[in-house]
C-alpha cells in the first residue's frame, strides 16, 4: 500500500520561504509523478506544479513559475516544495499526490500541511 | 491556463440523481480523454472518484459515473446517499506544459 507521509504545519512571516516534504513509502518512487495541489482556507483545488524524478525537470503552474521550487531526491523517496517570496494569500493546506504519470489522475495523496503565512 | 467551471452547488434529496458539469476548452477537456473527479470532504484529502472520463477505480461504488462531450465533462451521482455530502472536482490533462488543472469545485448538498 502506497502512502505519502508530509512534514509537519509551519507557520511564516511574509516575505520568507518555506519547504514541504513528501516521503513515499511502501510503491516505486522514481517513475512516478508527485503533484503538489494547494487549497486556500474555504477555497477550492490549485494545482502548483509536479515531478516524475527520473525525468528530474519539474512542470510549473504558469501563475507560480520563479516562485516555486520541486525538487525529488531518489535516496530518500521524498520529493521536495519550496515556495518563496510568502504571501498571506499563501496560507493554505499543501497535498502532494501521486499518479502514475502527467496524463494520470492522483489516486493517492498525502496527508496535507498547513502552511500559515502571518506576521 | 484557466480553471475549469463548476457550478457552485448541486443538491437532490436521498434516492434522486445529481450531474454535475465541468466546463474547459478545446485545450483540456475538449482534447483530451483525461478528465478525473475527486470528491472533497470537509478536512480530508482528495479522493479519486473517477478517472479517464468515465472508469471508477476500485472500491467507487458504480452510483458514480462519468462523462464528456465536447468541451464539458460530467459527474452523475445517483441513487444519493447521505455520505455523497461533499465537494466536488473535475480536473483534466491540458498538456505537456500544463499537466493538470482543477476546476472550480461543485458543494454536492443531500436535502
Amino acid at each position: 500500500q502506497v502512502q505519502l507521509v508530509q512534514s509537519g504545519a509551519e507557520v511564516k512571516k511574509p516575505g520568507s520561504s518555506v519547504k514541504v516534504s513528501c516521503k513515499t513509502s511502501g510503491g516505486t518512487f522514481s517513475n512516478y509523478a508527485i503533484n503538489w495541489v494547494r487549497q486556500a482556507p474555504g477555497q477550492g483545488l490549485e494545482w502548483m506544479g509536479g515531478i516524475i524524478p527520473i525525468f528530474g525537470a519539474a512542470k510549473y503552474a504558469q501563475k507560480l513559475q520563479g516562485t516555486v521550487t520541486i525538487t525529488a531526491d531518489e535516496s530518500t523517496s521524498t520529493v521536495y516544495m519550496e515556495l518563496n517570496s510568502l504571501r498571506p494569500e499563501d496560507t493554505a493546506v499543501y497535498y502532494c499526490a501521486r499518479a502514475a504519470g502527467w496524463v494520470s489522475a492522483p489516486t493517492t495523496w498525502g496527508q496535507g500541511t498547513l502552511v500559515t503565512v502571518s506576521s | 491556463q484557466s480553471a475549469l467551471t463548476q457550478p457552485p452547488s448541486a443538491s437532490g434529496s436521498p434516492g434522486q440523481s445529481v450531474t454535475i458539469s465541468c466546463t474547459g476548452t478545446s485545450s483540456d477537456v475538449g482534447d483530451y480523454d483525461y478528465v478525473s473527479w475527486f470528491q472533497q470532504h470537509p478536512g480530508k484529502a482528495p479522493k479519486l472518484i473517477i478517472y479517464d472520463v468515465s472508469k471508477r477505480p476500485s472500491g467507487v461504488p458504480d452510483r458514480f459515473s462519468g462523462s464528456k462531450s465536447g468541451n464539458t465533462a460530467s459527474l452523475t451521482v445517483s441513487g444519493l446517499q447521505a455520505e455523497d455530502e461533499a465537494d466536488y472536482y473535475c480536473n483534466s490533462y491540458a498538456g505537456i506544459n500544463t499537466p493538470c488543472v482543477f476546476g472550480t469545485g461543485t458543494k454536492v448538498t443531500v436535502l
